[in-house]
């Protein structure tokens, strides 16, 4: 299995422009997690789906974001418009099972780098 | 919300000595888990400790879930210029609650 894939790797933009970062989870696997790291801020879990369905967007920061996925092996994660504030790592993940669970282990990607200028 | 912090923020080890990260929270877990980020690297799985008092060891790597289910640690022996990188532990506090809830994380770094 190739495992979780995002694109970008990279990106750097500009202040207002919209960005959006796509996540390819492993297949057969339930459950499909954002995450942003920062040096401050750590790990922060942003939304999570199951079944292609949102079930907690809480820890979104502000409706500049949005997330969505239209199938079992897509996700994005869009910004816009984006700020300086919005640079950090963006990691998806995907788990088979109920974390919690025995099988509640996340695979990670790894990673999209957002700079936004 | 549910906060899970950790101890110490950073580690520098000689290589060869032992080292301790300890993971604590406001509230009883359903189950613990334990991750390890290389630089620049994502966060990779370690272990899943569900029981209380539950200890589990993985070679050097030996890991503990407390008594009263509102800590853990993770223990390397010997370290070894590999171990290098950023240790998180990631708890669920209710089952059924699907959030994992990652800690502030300990970076460990090898003095050769």
């Amino acid at each position: 299995d190739a495992g979780v894939i995002q694109s970008p790797r990279h990106e750097v933009t500009e202040m207002g422009q919209e960005v959006t970062l796509r996540c390819k989870p492993i297949s057969g696997h339930d459950y499909l997690f954002w995450y942003r790291q920062t040096m401050m801020r750590g790990l922060e879990l942003l939304i999570y789906f199951n079944n292609n369905v949102p079930i907690d967007d809480s820890g979104m920061p502000e409706d500049r974001f949005s997330a969505k996925m239209p199938n079992a092996s897509f996700s994005t994660l869009k910004i816009q418009p984006s700020e300086p504030r919005d640079s950090a790592v963006y990691f998806c993940a995907s788990s088979p099972g109920l974390a919690g669970g025995f099988d509640g282990e996340l695979f990670f990607g790894e990673g999209s780098r957002l700079t936004v200028l | 919300g549910q906060q899970v912090m950790q101890i110490p923020q950073y580690q520098h080890v000689q290589e060869g000595e032992d080292f301790t990260t300890y993971c604590n929270s406001s509230t009883t877990l359903s189950n613990i888990q334990w991750y390890k980020q290389r630089p620049g690297g994502h966060p990779v799985f370690l272990i899943q400790l569900v029981k209380s008092g539950e200890v589990k060891k993985q070679k050097r790597l030996t890991f503990q879930f407390g008594e009263a289910k509102k800590n853990s640690s993770l223990h390397i022996t010997a370290t070894q210029t590999t171990d290098v990188g950023t240790y998180f532990c990631a708890a669920v506090s209710n089952f059924g609650n699907e959030k994992l809830t990652f800690g502030t994380g300990t970076r460990l770094t090898i003095i050769p």
